[in-house]
């Protein structure tokens, strides 16, 4: 069956530290999106990308970095610049960029915390 | 700007009761409307989608929700609940912003099922 895999579903980050989630479809999607979920706040839109080697800042983009290099394949880098990371990310997908009425495909998500 | 409302941040009903939860959205043009279901550490699973036409929509596990364009409201309905129903539901919005489909989410209304 096709869908998005995230990984880890648990990650640690000490103070300082880069780390990279990773985000994989195979559904064919072309577009791919990044949001961060905390308690009460609903998800907020960190990075999309209509196409490779293609993105594009949402929301709350500071401190977080993006790259594009393969259609299937979306990592979130969350930089020592981010200095709240603790919070459940979520990647998703859709078809057709662009076409408003198409829903995104969600994966499980990731949940980083701080050590 | 678009925007969602989900007045009610917890709700509590009895298994087998019936169950509303509200919605109200704003956006300048025909909405794209979605509902999801989050269970606790997973990913968004999409419940059901208005595009256009008939107002009252059918989605998977039972649910349906009507499209009151004059209330701008978008309200998940089930005629009897069960105990695995119980999890985080989203409405959300989607719509094209500076080019590309931007969905905005509700801030989740959490379902708890008591026997």
């Amino acid at each position: 069956d096709g869908g998005i895999t995230q990984s880890p579903k648990y990650l640690f980050r000490k103070e300082g530290q880069n780390v990279t989630l990773s985000c994989e479809q195979n559904l064919n999607h072309d577009a791919m999106y990044w949001y961060r979920q905390d308690p009460g706040q609903g998800l907020r839109l960190i990075y999309y990308s209509q196409i490779v080697n293609d993105f594009q800042k949402g929301d709350i983009a500071e401190g977080y970095s993006v790259s594009r290099e393969k259609k299937e394949s979306f990592p979130l880098t969350v930089t020592s610049a981010q200095k709240n990371p603790t919070a459940f990310y979520l990647c998703a997908s859709s078809t057709r960029q662009g076409v408003s009425n198409q829903p995104q495909h969600f994966g499980d998500g990731t949940r980083l915390s701080i050590l | 700007a678009q925007s969602v409302t989900q007045p009610d941040i917890h709700i509590t009903v009895s298994e087998g009761a019936s169950l509303e939860l509200r919605c109200n959205y704003s956006y300048g043009a025909t909405p794209y409307l979605f509902w999801y279901v989050q269970s606790p550490g997973q990913g968004l699973q999409l419940l059901l989608k208005y595009f256009s036409g008939d107002t009252l929509v059918q989605g998977i596990k039972g649910f349906e929700a009507e499209f009151k364009r004059s209330q701008s409201s978008f309200n998940l309905r089930k005629p009897s609940v069960h105990w695995s129903d119980a999890a985080e539901y989203f409405c959300a919005v989607g719509g094209i912003t500076g080019g590309y489909q931007k969905v905005t989410f509700g801030i989740g209304t959490k379902l708890q099922v008591i026997p």
